[in-house]
Order: structure tokens, then C-alpha cells, then sequence
């Protein structure tokens, strides 16, 4: 069976701090792996996604993340974070389950970026 | 990309009422997901809505609690009915789109239900 792991419930960090957001992984089947970002009150937005070729991926807003296929993990970094970048982030996986692809979640981490 | 437009946004309803959500998508798809996402908690699949078809509910949900209708290709409604406090929540709307080269899961804004 396919889960979605995220180590941190929470996260406090000061302004202009890097920060990691880590995700790990587990499946049988070929992944592809998403970062979303849900700000105060909003829906989800997409920060980045792997699916394939180079395993440093960039997204908005100056995140970007790595896939380790050998750790199975897809960790979320920025060098240095604003007092916007304060939101809920969800790391997901998307594999081939018979003819439909199933989309899981792990189950959120808060940044909370601190003056 | 796909543009989701989901109403109400939110709501306070009293409980043993019913509450129909709408989502409605800018291009045709083929399927429609509904979640559920309880205070602090992730996301959890309650349905997959396909056109023309009876909606596929997960583990936990069932028909006559969240029905849910697909009359075309795009726009669905979720109703959640008979409500009590512990369907508090927010529910969102999504679509997928998948290929070789790029796939993603787009979102509607949510609507946050309080019942009381």
C-alpha cells in the first residue's frame, strides 16, 4: 500500500530563516510527488511537482525540493522565508491504481514564520 | 490549467439540514473529486464524480450522506445531509489532469461548513 509521511506536525521558524519541510514516501508502483500550499482561509495552491528527469525540482514563491529515490523521500526547502510563506503544507503522491491514478496526502505541516 | 468555482464559500447551518455545495469547472473533465478536511487535519477523498454515472464513494462515506450529482462535464454539487457538529468542516472541490508530461490536482476555494 502507498503512504504519505510528513515528520513535522509543526514548524516554527524566524523570518530570513531556511526551513525544511520533510515528506517521505512508501509504494510498490512508480510515484509522482507534489508539494501544496494552503494560506489562511484559501484553497490549495501547487507549489511544485515531480515526475520525472531532474530530481531538483524549483516552484513558486522560492521553494524547491528534492526527490531521493533511494530514501524515498521528496523534502520541501527555501533558503530564506518571509512572514507570507506562513501556511498549512501538504506533501502528496499520485500513482496508477487499475485504470485511475489515486492521489494521497500526508497529513500537513504549519510553517508558522515568526518576526 | 483548470479555473474551479465553488459556492457557497461558506455556511452555518443548524443541525438535521441539508447543505448543497456547487462546483464548476472552466473546461470539460472526466471526473470530479469531492474531499473533506476537518480542523487541522489533511485531506480525505470522500467520492470521485463521474459523468453520466453513479459517483464512487470511499471508505467511511456513503451515498445516502454525501450524494452527489455529475450532470455534465463540468459542474458537480455535494450535499451533505442531515448535518450534525462533527461534519463541521471544510469541503473542497478538485479536479486532475494527467499526462505524460505534466499532471496536477486543482482546487476550488473550499466551502467551510459550521453547523450548529
Amino acid at each position: 500500500a502507498q503512504s504519505v509521511t510528513q515528520l513535522d506536525s509543526q514548524v516554527p521558524v524566524f523570518e530570513e530563516a531556511p526551513v525544511e519541510l520533510r515528506c517521505n514516501y512508501s509504494s510498490s508502483v512508480s510515484v509522482y510527488l507534489f508539494w501544496y500550499v494552503q494560506y489562511p482561509n484559501q484553497g490549495l495552491q501547487l507549489l511544485l511537482k515531480y515526475l520525472s528527469g531532474s530530481t531538483l525540482v524549483k516552484g513558486i514563491n522560492g521553494f524547491e525540493a528534492e526527490f531521493n529515490k533511494s530514501q524515498t523521500s521528496f523534502h520541501l526547502r527555501k533558503p530564506s522565508v518571509h512572514i507570507s510563506d506562513t501556511a498549512e503544507y501538504f506533501c502528496a503522491v499520485s500513482y496508477n491504481a487499475g485504470n485511475n491514478r489515486k492521489l494521497i496526502w500526508g497529513l500537513g505541516t504549519s510553517l508558522a514564520v515568526n518576526p | 490549467s483548470a479555473v474551479i468555482s465553488q459556492k457557497p464559500s461558506r455556511d452555518i447551518c443548524q443541525r438535521g439540514t441539508s447543505l448543497t455545495i456547487q462546483c464548476q469547472v472552466d473546461s470539460q473533465v472526466t471526473m470530479m473529486f469531492w474531499y473533506r478536511q476537518q480542523p487541522g487535519q489533511s485531506l480525505t477523498l470522500i467520492a470521485t464524480a463521474n459523468q453520466g454515472s453513479e459517483a464512487t464513494y470511499e471508505s467511511g462515506f456513503v451515498i445516502d450522506k454525501f450524494p452527489i450529482s455529475r450532470p455534465n462535464l463540468t459542474f458537480s454539487t455535494l450535499t451533505v445531509s442531515n448535518m450534525s457538529p462533527e461534519d463541521s468542516s471544510i469541503y473542497l472541490c478538485s479536479v486532475e489532469r494527467f499526462g505524460e508530461l505534466n499532471t496536477e490536482a486543482f482546487f476550488g476555494q473550499g466551502t467551510r461548513l459550521t453547523v450548529v
